[in-house]
């Protein structure tokens, strides 16, 4: 069984458009995070929820918005893309998000916007 | 801004050969986390070392931690075709809540 899943796996896009990244883990999990990894394989952490509640936002425009419809979800939702916003995006799980934050990664979902 | 920095950037070793690479970090941290990475995958937790540890093994995996000079190492034992990934530290620095992941070394292991 997949711990933590995404969907779509691949994105490929228009500048301008809107899309939705979807994120799940069954870990039992109270911390989510989204994470931006970009070509040089730089993985910079975008936002974390603890039990649906927004516990990170790092400078990230605010065309990206996180939603957390429960703790076992994460979804992320990206306004009027831009040819910058190519990356992979990874969602990650941890038990809590005080303690030592072992994370377990999603599979990643590469974002290509033309 | 980035935390962790990882040193060499990429390695080349045959297979069967010790694996090593470094982190530097720049703040006080409550521990320091390294992760592998398989192209086209996810992030994999491998093993974490707490503040107060010096050392810790992990079947092939040995991990040192220097507080004083702010630096890890993980050493990869007999290496593998399998090892073939990038390896990234992630720091917890104290009162931070998050992980900062330095840039990865990239080791490839040749047959």
């Amino acid at each position: 069984d997949t711990a933590v899943s995404q969907t779509p796996k691949y994105l490929v896009t228009q500048m301008g458009n809107d899309k939705s990244i979807k994120c799940e883990q069954n870990l039992g999990h109270d911390t989510m995070y989204w994470y931006k990894q970009d070509s040089k394989k730089f993985l910079k952490i975008m936002f974390s929820y603890n039990n649906k509640e927004l516990i990170i936002n790092e400078t990230v425009p605010n065309r990206f918005s996180p939603k957390s419809p429960d703790k076992a979800h994460l979804n992320l939702h990206i306004n009027s893309l831009e040819l910058g916003d190519s990356a992979v995006y990874f969602c990650a799980s941890s038990q809590d998000w005080t303690g030592e934050m072992t994370q377990y990664f999603g599979p990643g979902t590469r974002l290509l916007v033309l | 801004s980035q935390q962790g920095e990882e040193d060499p950037q990429a390695l080349s070793i045959q297979e069967g050969e010790n694996a090593t690479m470094n982190c530097s970090y720049k703040t006080s941290i409550n521990n320091l986390q390294w992760y592998r990475q398989n192209s086209g995958r996810g992030l994999v937790h491998l093993i974490l070392i707490r503040s107060n540890e010096r050392e810790k093994h992990s079947g092939r995996l040995r991990v040192t931690l220097d507080t004083s000079k702010k630096s890890s190492s993980l050493l990869i034992t007999a290496s593998r075709a399998a090892d073939t990934a990038s390896y990234f530290c992630a720091t917890d620095a104290r009162g931070d809540y998050k992980l900062s992941f330095g840039a990865g070394t990239t080791v490839t292991v040749r047959a």
